[in-house]
């Protein structure tokens, strides 16, 4: 993988489902990985950011997981609410320390 | 409580006019991004201040300048706007250079229409 892939690209779920989305990017070289939260007409906001093997981050009712090694995060939401309702972005630092590589987003709608 | 603000939210050009985007921020991070997103693609880092030391993507094109005169503002010039300009141009900070602690402040964009 030379990029980073977010999947799927959209998703809609009913309120109370739990979801998961995937974050796939180059193993080699990893610095760390990032989560974004990005809802409409607003600014995209820091979730989690992780660097080891292993990891696994909680904030309230979201969680993710990295695996540093086969190149790749899960982000979980459990009981998907209608505000839950945004894009989420991944973004890889890799090489240069300065530099954020994203993926397009998985974009996420929950119906009530 | 804005921390990162973008002016202004919309911004309609035209083809070969030249444009200002601007962006501050009240958290007095040394380090200052700007990211064009096309429409569902991947957010692109087009150049980053630390400091006042500029730093250019090596793909950004030529016709993409930008200027920080102080902590707080940040402006990205686009000299001739062409229809594949058309965009929605992030302005980000972070305290220091990304690292393993480091997240990205992000303002809430400025979507740029070329006619």
């Amino acid at each position: 993988i030379l990029n980073v892939e977010q999947s799927p690209q959209s998703l809609h779920v009913q309120e109370g489902d739990s979801t998961n989305f995937t974050c796939s990017f180059p193993s080699s070289n990893f610095y760390a990985l990032h989560w974004y939260r990005w809802e409409t007409a607003k600014s995209p906001e820091a979730l989690f950011v992780m660097t080891l093997n292993g990891d696994e981050k909680k904030k309230g009712r979201i969680s993710a997981t990295l695996n540093t090694k086969e190149g790749y995060s899960y982000l979980y939401i459990k009981g998907s609410q209608p505000e839950d309702s945004a894009t989420y972005l991944c973004a890889r630092e890799g090489d240069s320390s300065y530099k954020l590589i994203f993926g397009s987003g998985t974009r996420l709608l929950v119906r009530p | 409580d804005a921390m990162v603000i973008q002016n202004p939210r919309y911004q309609v050009t035209q083809f070969g006019k030249p444009v200002t985007l601007s962006c501050s921020q009240t958290l007095n991070h040394n380090v200052m991004y700007w990211y064009q997103q096309k429409s569902s693609q991947a957010p692109k880092l087009l150049f980053h201040y630390y400091d006042k030391d500029f730093n250019n993507e090596a793909d950004t094109p030529d016709n993409f300048q930008s200027r920080r005169p102080n902590t707080s503002f940040c402006f990205l010039d686009i000299r001739s706007p062409g229809l594949g300009d058309a965009a929605m141009y992030l302005c980000a900070t972070s305290r220091d250079r990304t690292g393993p602690n480091e997240k990205l402040f992000f303002g809430s964009g400025t979507q740029l229409s070329v006619l």
